[in-house]
């Protein structure tokens, strides 16, 4: 699995973007980006994922950048409760040991 | 739908002692997930079950054991509980899709080991 590398805390200021970087520069080419977030130690929860293209749901945007070598978070209008710690993963089909870094804990202020 | 259910929620236990924690999913899906997490840390893989009947160790399985009952029920037992496994544990199930597919977790069990 490729590994990723994430930034240990950002801050936000309520009602703006959250753009939360990644870094999984040894992506190889059937592995997908997936985003996870935990909320204080609940369990985590899925957000987005992606291969190749943009995406975009009702929680997040996720961009991809051509060489797939990054990508980027986007929560579009952040609020208090989206503090928490996001969780940035790569996986490929049938593959089940995923490689769960320390994320990145986003602090979302009023 | 309850999703995964994860049981007990809370459990504290002396060193040597055993235990078994319980996890149910009721969405159908093939694949089920052990992971513990320690305080300040990503999630670590404990065993999987990829599908019904098979069963496979991650990145830190000593010092457990897993039984896949059925595709709805996984459970991980403790033989002789250590105070290095106090941890929260997470079960998760996901179904083979795109990037071996969305997982989806149960709230944890907190486990104290004295």
């Amino acid at each position: 699995d490729a590994k990723t590398t994430q930034p240990p805390s950002m801050d936000c200021a309520e009602g703006r973007a959250a753009n939360l970087p990644c870094n999984h520069s040894t992506i190889s080419g059937n592995e997908y980006v997936y985003w996870y977030r935990q909320i204080h130690s609940q369990g985590p929860q899925y957000i987005i994922h992606g291969l190749k293209n943009n995406e975009t749901n009702e929680m997040a945007s996720l961009i991809i950048t051509e060489d797939r070598k990054s990508s980027t978070l986007i929560l579009p209008h952040a609020t208090l409760r989206d503090t928490a710690v996001y969780y940035c993963i790569v996986r490929g089909d049938s593959n089940y040991q995923l490689i769960w870094g320390a994320g990145t804990k986003l602090i979302i202020k009023p | 739908n309850a999703g995964v259910t994860q049981t007990p929620k809370f459990q504290v236990l002396k060193t040597g002692q055993s235990m078994t924690l319980q996890c149910a999913q009721d969405m159908n899906h093939n694949s089920m997930y052990w992971y513990r997490q320690d305080p300040g840390m990503g999630l670590r893989l404990i065993y999987y079950s990829a599908s019904e009947g098979t069963t496979d160790k991650g990145e830190v399985p000593n010092g457990y054991n897993v039984s896949r009952l059925n595709k709805r029920e996984f459970s991980l037992r403790l033989e002789s509980a250590a105070p290095s496994q106090t941890s929260v544990y997470f079960c998760a199930s996901s179904e083979p899709g795109q990037g071996a597919g969305e997982l989806f977790f149960g709230e944890g069990s907190r486990l104290t080991v004295l």
